[in-house]
């Protein structure tokens, strides 16, 4: 167990529709990061938040976004969903150190129809 | 910009023998490299990390991965594999100056043949 919840775990729907992503640091970490795994692109990062604030962006399209709430939990929001937002998007939290880990929840497995 | 190449994107080993899985990275600053691995249905759980203190490090499940600058690579060995080793593992990469975004390869398989 990582310490990094995630849910739900599978979410499906239909093209259009918007979808929430939530996840939960482990305690202590000040860091988390969202991933998406795809079979066509791998692993790709998509954003970084540090105790409430953005500090990276990765290839995230226009239509996700997300935020960090005062209590460090996160939420990744995807809209006008389309076939190809079918993946898993991971949440990853670390400390907020550079050279310390990052640990990664189970995902979410987004499924569109 | 950071990359990383994983060698290989099935490797299969028989029960007992030596695991090798190959990673090469690219950065324009001194990396920190990470191997991940991810059992079916599951999240990637963190193997062994290179923070630029000893280049041979030791990992979790008898893991352990040498950092060597000159041929920018950062090889996973096992020196006998087990059936619980069959999963899919992830080298990845983030500079400690930035975001930390990590950068990760496109994955081994690992089989492992009774």
């Amino acid at each position: 167990d990582s310490g990094v919840t995630q849910t739900p775990k599978h979410l499906i729907t239909a093209t259009g529709q918007r979808v929430t992503l939530r996840c939960s640091p482990r305690s202590g970490d000040l860091s988390v990061y969202w991933y998406q795994q795809s079979l066509d692109q791998g692993l790709q990062f998509l954003i970084h938040y540090y105790n409430g604030e953005e500090r990276a962006k990765g290839n995230i399209l226009e239509r996700f976004s997300a935020q960090q709430f005062p209590d460090l939990h996160s939420e990744l929001n995807l809209s006008s969903l389309e076939l190809g937002d079918s993946a898993l998007y991971f949440c990853a939290s670390s400390p907020g150190y550079s050279n310390q880990p990052q640990h990664f929840g189970d995902g979410t497995r987004l499924s569109i129809l | 910009a950071q990359s990383v190449t994983q060698l290989g994107s099935h490797v299969s080993v028989s029960e007992g023998a030596l695991v090798l899985l190959r990673c090469n990275y690219s950065s324009s600053v001194p990396p920190y490299l990470f191997w991940y691995v991810q059992y079916p249905n599951q999240g990637l759980q963190l193997l062994l990390k290179y923070t630029s203190a000893a280049t041979l490090v030791k990992g979790i499940n008898g893991f352990e991965a040498e950092f060597k600058k000159s041929e920018t690579s950062f090889h996973l060995t096992k020196p006998s594999a087990h059936m619980s080793d069959a999963a899919e593992y992830f080298c990845a990469v983030s500079d400690f100056q930035g975001a930390q975004k990590l950068v990760f390869g496109q994955g081994t398989r690992l089989t492992i043949n009774p």
